[in-house]
């Protein structure tokens, strides 16, 4: 089961920092919290993960809450091309990946 | 990153018949591989655990003779829908897990098959 609770919708401004929360306020402390961006009839793209620390790569910032119930999947800069489903999930043992409902982020012009 | 792809894209068949899905690692071996169903405008429902060399793990309510699945090699894994029928039309993915890779990384997802069964 989806052990991850996300708006389902949001809009952003093209060039606008978009804020995505996730609420994971049942996860373990070895799980992992997974960022993974949908766009319409493709298959999942990888963007961020992390376990305690704030991380940042190339595509988006993950700010983890210090007790690791909610975090914030960020995109400085978002584009028209950023305008996709973010699902946010956590990681169980064993490896799958249970997906949740994500949040349907719409960029506009 | 690395690359996972699926064959076919697409595919169109009648009621009745089965259809196969392959999911190759292009760049990277593969101890697991995950299959996933996706109906439209709802979320991804992981459907069995493949892992190579042995039988699939199927999730609850997931029957394993109808979506059989084999994982033969490394870079490999087959998903075939036995006696297809309208409502198993969906949006098939797999993802991919590197092997010898840590408890930490992430899964490489296939671009999806779009099935149809008329």
């Amino acid at each position: 089961d989806a052990k991850t609770t996300q708006p389902p919708s949001m809009d952003c401004a093209e060039g606008r920092a978009a804020n995505l929360p996730c609420n994971h306020s049942t996860i373990s402390g070895n799980e992992y919290v997974y960022w993974y961006r949908q766009i319409h009839s493709q298959g999942p793209q990888y963007i961020i993960h992390g376990l305690k620390n704030n991380e940042t790569n190339e595509m988006a910032s993950l700010i983890i809450t210090e007790d690791r119930k909610s975090s914030t999947l960020i995109l400085p800069h978002a584009t028209l091309r950023d305008t996709a489903v973010y699902y946010c999930i956590v990681r169980v043992t064993g490896n799958q990946f249970y997906f949740g409902t994500g949040t349907s982020l719409t960029v506009i012009p | 990153g690395a690359v996972v792809s699926q064959h076919p894209s697409r595919v169109i068949c009648k009621s009745g018949t089965s259809v196969k899905i392959e999911c190759r690692s292009l760049d990277f071996q593969a101890t697991t591989m995950f299959w996933y169903r996706q109906f439209p405008k709802k979320s991804l429902m992981l459907m069995a655990t493949s892992n190579e060399g042995s039988k699939a793990t199927y999730e609850q309510g997931v029957e394993k003779d109808k979506f059989l699945i084999n994982h033969a090699s490394l870079t490999l894994s087959t998903l075939t829908v036995t006696s297809a029928h309208p409502e198993d039309s969906s949006f098939y993915i797999c993802s991919a897990r590197e092997v010898g890779t840590g408890t930490y990384n992430e899964q490489f997802f296939g671009p999806g098959t779009r099935l149809t069964v008329l």
